[in-house]
């Protein structure tokens, strides 16, 4: 099994869908977790990082369940410049990231 | 946050010769810095943790006399792909982190390409 496993996707939305992205990790002991977003060749961005209680940031909402091992991403009213690949990262002792799953938003 | 510099952000190279890829942290002090390898389509991997002033610390089944890291300041830590082969064509980047458990400042990577 995987570290963190994530599913590659594609995602083909129209602007203004709502998509989620889901996450799982083997690690139980991890402690801090991470949405990260990467355009084609280039690096890593981090979008948003992820805590118990959840956390909002404009269109992203992030959540995490421990008892599960379960991240996951909502993004609300897509646009077309939230095309990209979205890395799920987790850290424990060290990070570890998932193949990430892409994102593609049509007109 | 952390600003990391990495140069080149591409080279090509011919196959059995050296290359090296340098990482500045600009605005931090970085003990410890990471150096990552993705082949596309795939996750980033850790190759190695680079030390300053010490050995850089190596994950399994990365050769670390092929991957050569010198961490000589902490604004600098340097991969040198030695020997380069076509199988070696990826995706370098590095990064650091400001803290225990905190995010991950990337450099812009580096696309190497052994002809």
């Amino acid at each position: 099994r995987k570290e963190v496993e994530q599913d590659p996707g594609p995602f083909n939305v129209p602007e203004g869908a709502t998509v989620a992205f889901n996450c799982t990790y083997s690690n139980s002991a991890s402690q801090s977790f991470f949405w990260y977003r990467q355009d084609c060749r280039k690096e890593p961005k981090l979008l948003m990082s992820v805590y118990s209680s959840g956390n909002e940031d404009g269109r992203f909402t992030a959540q995490l369940n421990r008892a599960s091992q379960y991240i996951s991403l909502l993004i609300r009213d897509s646009k077309l410049s939230d095309s990209a690949t979205y890395l799920c990262v987790v850290n424990g002792d060290k990070l570890i990231f998932g193949t990430g799953t892409r994102l593609q938003v049509f007109p | 946050g952390a600003v990391v510099s990495q140069h080149p952000s591409w080279v090509i190279c011919k196959s059995g010769t050296s290359v090296k890829i340098e990482c500045r942290s600009l605005d931090f002090q970085a003990t410890t810095m990471f150096w990552y390898r993705q082949f596309p389509k795939q996750s980033l991997m850790l190759m190695a943790t680079s030390n300053e002033g010490s050995k850089a610390t190596y994950e399994q089944g990365v050769e670390k006399d092929k991957f050569l890291i010198n961490h000589a300041s902490l604004t600098l830590s340097t991969l040198t792909v030695t020997s380069a082969h076509p199988e070696d064509s990826s995706f370098y980047i590095c990064s650091l982190e400001t803290g225990e458990n905190t995010e991950a400042f990337f450099g812009q990577g580096t696309r190497l390409t052994v002809v």
